[in-house]
């Protein structure tokens, strides 16, 4: 059973509009979210995370926004950038759960066009 | 300061065959991860330590064991090779001071025939 979803497996965004990935969570004991960034070849790099105190998180281009009662997260990057595709993995943790590793989604392929 | 890094990056094993995947991190932290990742899937943990001398079972244990041999060093062990672990194995490391934000190295591609 997958306890974090991210229902496109791609998404095509022409650059300096708006990407947006969804992310969605069946675990209501997760508590801390995260979104990595993978380039072929290369291990994930952390771009930017959210407490579940918080709705939001903002990071120079990157805004995640968190709808608890939902389970949904979403990342917003603004302007994209060529730079900025990539696979992008959904990732979260229950802080209390006595483990310390992420539970990640698929991931997103994003593409940004010229 | 070169962060994570793995060895080898490629590998190709005959089914039964051991290896050892290595994993060393140059930046003091304390926990360290074992990750898989299939096509099409997402990362799935094999092991964790979360100090050097501990060590506990992820999602996927079933056909690894591990060694947390110093701070730096945390290495993956098949002891006998199989087809379904044709995967790419991923290390991670954390900070205590951030437990969830973890560094990546760059992957061994692993693959069994």
């Amino acid at each position: 059973d997958q306890q974090v979803k991210q229902n496109s497996p791609s998404l095509s965004v022409q650059e300096g509009r708006i990407s947006i990935l969804n992310c969605d969570y069946t675990n209501s004991m997760f508590d801390y979210f995260l979104w990595y960034k993978k380039y072929p070849a290369e291990g994930p790099t952390f771009l930017i995370s959210i407490s579940s105190i918080k709705d939001k998180n903002e990071d120079g281009r990157f805004t995640v926004f968190l709808n608890k009662s939902a389970k949904h997260l979403s990342l917003h990057i603004v302007p994209s950038q060529p730079g900025d595709s990539a696979v992008y993995f959904c990732a979260a943790i229950d802080s209390g759960g006595g483990a310390d590793g992420l539970t990640f989604g698929k991931g997103t392929h994003l593409i940004i066009q010229p | 300061n070169a962060g994570v890094t793995q060895t080898p990056k490629f590998q190709v094993l005959k089914t039964g065959q051991s290896m050892t995947l290595q994993c060393a991190q140059d930046m003091n932290h304390n926990s360290m991860y074992w990750y898989r990742q299939d096509p099409g899937m997402g990362l799935r943990l094999i092991y964790y330590s979360a100090s050097e001398g501990t060590t506990d079972k992820g999602e996927v244990p079933n056909g690894y064991n591990v060694s947390r041999l110093n701070k730096r060093e945390f290495s993956l062990r098949l002891e006998s090779a199989a087809p379904s672990q044709t995967s790419v194995y991923f290390c991670a490391s954390s900070d205590q001071n951030s437990p969830y934000e973890q560094y990546f190295g760059p992957g061994t591609r692993l693959t069994v025939t």
